[in-house]
């Protein structure tokens, strides 16, 4: 069955610091994989995907995740946190070709102090 | 820009009652899912559908049931609510495979 481990269940930065959330996911085929971020009080918003090519994705507010086939990673970073990155991030994966059911990680909570 | 919409976003249930939770969505999309969140947990796919008429269970479908009489709809029903539904309900769509989903804003079921 497939499965996602996200490491990192809440993690605290200050303002300007880097950020890297682990996700690993369990499936012996080919996946789609997402990463998701939900503000305070909001749905869930899209903020990068991979499904196949450079394995290096660039999403939206400068995230970027790097998809490692070989470790069945695909960690989420950004250079340079904010206070409003402020938010629950969610690593999510599906099989290809698979009516696009995701499977969710926990979710990582991330609390950016200014 | 629609998305998707979902009803109510707030609601309290007695022990046994039951509702229906909304959702439709305005961007032709064929897939349409519903999922659950609850603390800790991530979110869990309660029944997805691929087309209007076709619905099948996820991965925690008791208590639950779904219908696709449309393109744009897919209610959920809560039968006989227990307090173990309660929960943060998000229902997305897609448009096929291979694409993104797109998320409702939720809705917040308390069961007392």
């Amino acid at each position: 069955a497939q499965s996602v481990s996200q490491h990192n269940h809440h993690v605290i930065l200050s303002e300007a610091a880097s950020l890297e959330l682990g996700c690993n996911y369990s499936y012996g085929g080919t996946v789609n994989l997402f990463w998701y971020v939900q503000y305070p009080g909001q749905h869930l918003q899209l903020l990068l995907k991979y499904f196949s090519g450079d394995p290096l994705v660039k999403g939206i507010k400068g995230f970027e995740a790097e998809f490692i086939k070989s470790k069945f990673s695909f960690n989420l970073r950004k250079p340079s946190v904010q206070w409003s990155d402020t938010a629950e991030y969610f690593c999510a994966v599906n099989a290809r070709g698979n009516t696009g059911k995701l499977i969710f990680g926990q979710g990582t909570t991330l609390q950016v102090k200014p | 820009n629609a998305g998707v919409t979902q009803t109510p976003k707030f609601r309290i249930l007695k022990i046994g009652q039951s509702m229906t939770l909304q959702c439709t969505q305005d961007m032709n999309h064929n897939y349409m899912y519903w999922y659950r969140q609850d603390p800790g947990m991530g979110l869990k796919l309660i029944y997805y559908s691929v087309g209007a008429g076709i619905t099948d269970k996820g991965e925690v479908p008791n208590g639950y049931n779904v219908s696709r009489s449309t393109t744009e709809d897919f209610p959920l029903r809560l039968e006989l609510a227990a307090p173990s539904q309660t929960s943060v309900y998000f229902c997305a769509s897609s448009y096929k495979d291979n694409t993104e989903a797109f998320f409702g804003q939720g809705t917040r079921l308390t069961v007392v």
